[in-house]
């Protein structure tokens, strides 16, 4: 299994550029989610998804859009971005059901927004 | 609302000794598990050790224990015996299931631990 991938693993765009974070995984996981890393801030969430076709927003949702067409396949996307937008993202997945269940994540996009 | 709170943003332990790393938890819903997760330089999240809000004994997974006080709402973690290569980024996580099915997956700010030789 690969597990959890996202592509690409290093981004830079200019302002108002838009552009799609790619995320997959091979263990059929009902829950994927995309987080931001920023600096003194911790993970937060943008947007989840419990299923396919099941898609809700997190903590820091604007700016950004997503879909959920199938199980595997969970891509982020950023609208306009912006240099606010700078930041480590990754991608997660869960499996459905039990609290034990850890979140098994990709190795993250680097994207810096100029 | 829930909240993770991780308030080491640095911490230094001297190798082979063990460390403690605090968090506090506060959530309304019935259900919740608490993690930790491990980031290395390198970027990736490493899984820990999970401790569920109904285990009567705090989880314990090689050199890492959880030291799970539910009535004060803490998770520390505590490594034993610390390692140069225990030095890295740690967050505390809480996954809760509310009464309507909703889930929440919520992290801390992080300590960053640096193991001394």
């Amino acid at each position: 299994n690969a597990g959890v991938t996202q592509t690409p693993k290093f981004q830079v765009l200019k302002t108002g550029q838009s552009m799609t974070l790619q995320c997959a995984q091979d263990m059929n996981h009902e829950y994927m989610s995309w987080y931001r890393q920023d600096p003194g801030m911790g993970l937060r969430l943008i947007h989840y998804s419990v299923g396919a076709g099941i898609t809700d927003q997190g903590e820091v949702p604007n700016g950004y859009n997503v879909s959920r067409s199938t199980t595997e396949d969970f891509p982020l996307r950023l609208l306009s971005a912006a240099p606010s937008q700078t930041s480590v993202y990754f991608c997660a997945s869960l499996p459905q059901g039990g609290l034990g269940n850890e979140q098994f994540f990709g190795p993250g996009t680097r994207l810096t927004v100029l | 609302a829930q909240k993770i709170t991780q308030t080491q943003p640095g911490m230094f332990v001297q190798e082979k000794e063990a460390v403690t790393l605090d968090c506090t938890y506060d959530t309304s819903d019935p259900s919740y598990g608490l993690f930790w997760y491990k980031q290395p330089s390198s970027g990736e999240m490493i899984f820990l050790i999970y401790q569920g809000s109904y285990d009567q004994q705090n989880a314990t997974e090689g050199r890492y224990s959880l030291n799970f006080q539910k009535a004060r709402k803490s998770a520390n973690l505590v490594i034993s015996a610390s390692q140069l290569g225990d030095s890295a980024m740690y967050f505390c996580a809480m996954y809760s299931l509310s009464t309507s099915g909703t889930y929440k997956y919520i992290f801390g700010t992080g300590t960053r631990l640096k193991v001394l030789a």
